[in-house]
């Protein structure tokens, strides 16, 4: 069993659509970070949080703590939201990382 | 600054070659981690560096792997000697205690 489950594997969505993407985790955390890795290939850090919920235009990150869960919004989506999104925790020694989600907006 | 810069971005070597793959951190940040994509595993993290100093490399995968940070600004990831199953994107990332990782472009190492 994998310790980060991620949900859905593969999302398309029509430009404009509110998007979710889910992270669930097994194991205690101090921290999970949410990366966006783009059709090319390079990996950026979107968040890291530890707890409630952060914002970055329209990305929104949050973190439930005692549900051991996080989700990953995007608000009006936009072709070039397309990528794999990638939940990753650690637990300050180690990090797990889930399996990614691919998402394709389509205009 | 320009952000973390990895070499070579490509790397083609035959099985039994020594590789070595070279990051530059940000300026400033005291971690570096150096992590290992493939389609097979996904992510995986090899092993981190902080202050210079392995952390953890609790993720490298065996003996021919070793990693090396010298100083503040450079680090190294080898591999000797290679193997087919070694082909992978090789990422290098730095952060500041306890920010956001920031990733290098990765190295595409094929081994033949």
């Amino acid at each position: 069993k994998n310790e980060v489950e991620q949900s859905p594997q593969n999302l398309t969505a029509q430009e404009g659509e509110f998007i979710t993407i889910n992270c669930s985790y097994s194991v205690g955390i101090s921290a999970l970070h949410w990366l966006q890795q783009h059709p090319g290939g390079g990996i950026v850090s979107l968040f890291m949080l530890s707890s409630g919920k952060k914002k970055h235009g329209r990305l929104i990150a949050t973190i439930n703590i005692q549900e051991k869960h996080s989700s990953l919004h995007i608000t009006a989506s936009h072709p070039r939201d397309s990528a794999v999104y990638i939940c990753a925790v650690t637990n300050g020694n180690q990090f797990y990382f889930g399996t990614g989600t691919s998402l394709t907006v389509i205009p | 600054d320009a952000g973390v810069i990895q070499s070579p971005r490509h790397e083609v070597t035959e099985m039994g070659q020594e590789v070595t793959l070279r990051c530059k951190p940000i300026s400033g940040h005291d971690y570096l981690f150096w992590y290992r994509q493939t389609m097979m595993r996904g992510l995986e993290l090899l092993i981190y560096f902080n202050n210079n100093v392995p952390i953890d490399d609790s993720g490298m995968p065996e003996d021919r792997f070793s990693a090396k940070m010298p100083n503040a600004s450079f680090s190294t990831l080898k591999i000797q000697p290679s193997e087919p199953r070694d082909s992978a994107v090789y990422f290098c990332a730095s952060s500041q205690p306890p920010g956001q990782a920031f990733f290098g472009q990765g190295t595409r190492l094929t081994v033949v």
